[in-house]
């Protein structure tokens, strides 16, 4: 099993620019997350999905958008690129039994916006 | 809302220190618990998990008890090694309907030193 894995690794945008950030599990996991980690900070929770066809806001959905067609997909659209989404992007994937019980990250996305 | 609260950092030790990591929790119900650790350039991954009062969790010689009463979360370890130095993250997951909204603190830098 690949696990959670994540493309691209890296990634420079200009400001305004588009992007999608990409996220497949193969654990048959029916929730997906996004978060972002800024600098000596924790994650925060951009948006996640209980399942195909189901998205929620996080504490920090503002400049971003998902879908989730699919179990195994839940891409991260960035539409206007700002300086201030320049971050670490990490999705992660976790089965839902009596209770979340762990969460498996991917190997994250280094986006800078200039 | 619900929040995490961790002990600031960096922590820095010398092999075979006992370590302890504080983390207290705003939450209402019962959430489960969680420590990850975070090496470097990596992803997180979950180091242990407590999912109701009083329940300890532990691997690899870390441990921490869910203490409702006081509602922490404290990261134990006897004997600290030069391999354990990574940031370590205390996390929360409400139960129920709100399972995917989890809550990271913002992490602790450990340095452990021969």
């Amino acid at each position: 099993n690949a696990g959670v894995t994540q493309t691209p690794k890296f990634r420079i945008l200009k400001i305004g620019q588009s992007m999608t950030l990409q996220c497949t599990q193969d654990m048959n996991h029916n929730y997906m997350y996004w978060y972002r980690q800024d600098p000596g900070m924790g994650l925060k929770l951009i948006y996640y999905s209980v399942g195909a066809g189901i998205t929620d806001k996080g504490e920090v959905p503002n400049g971003y958008n998902v879908s989730r067609s699919t179990t195994e997909d839940f891409p991260l659209r960035l539409e206007l690129a700002a300086p201030s989404q320049t971050s670490v992007y990490f999705c992660a994937s976790s089965p839902y039994t009596q209770g979340i019980q762990e969460q498996f990250f991917g190997p994250g996305t280094r986006l800078t916006v200039l | 809302g619900n929040s995490v609260t961790q002990m600031e950092g960096p922590v820095t030790l010398s092999e075979e220190a006992f370590l302890t990591i504080n983390c207290t929790y705003t939450a209402t119900g019962y959430p489960s618990l969680f420590w990850y650790v975070q090496y470097p350039g990596e992803g997180l991954q979950l180091l242990l998990k407590a999912t109701k009062a009083d329940d300890k969790g532990s691997n690899k010689g870390f441990e921490a008890t869910y203490r409702k009463e006081t509602t922490s979360f404290h990261l134990e370890k006897g004997s600290v090694q030069v391999s354990d130095s990574a940031v370590y993250f205390c996390a929360l997951s409400p139960f129920g309907t709100n399972a995917g909204k989890s809550t990271f603190g913002d992490g602790t830098t450990l340095t452990v030193k021969p």
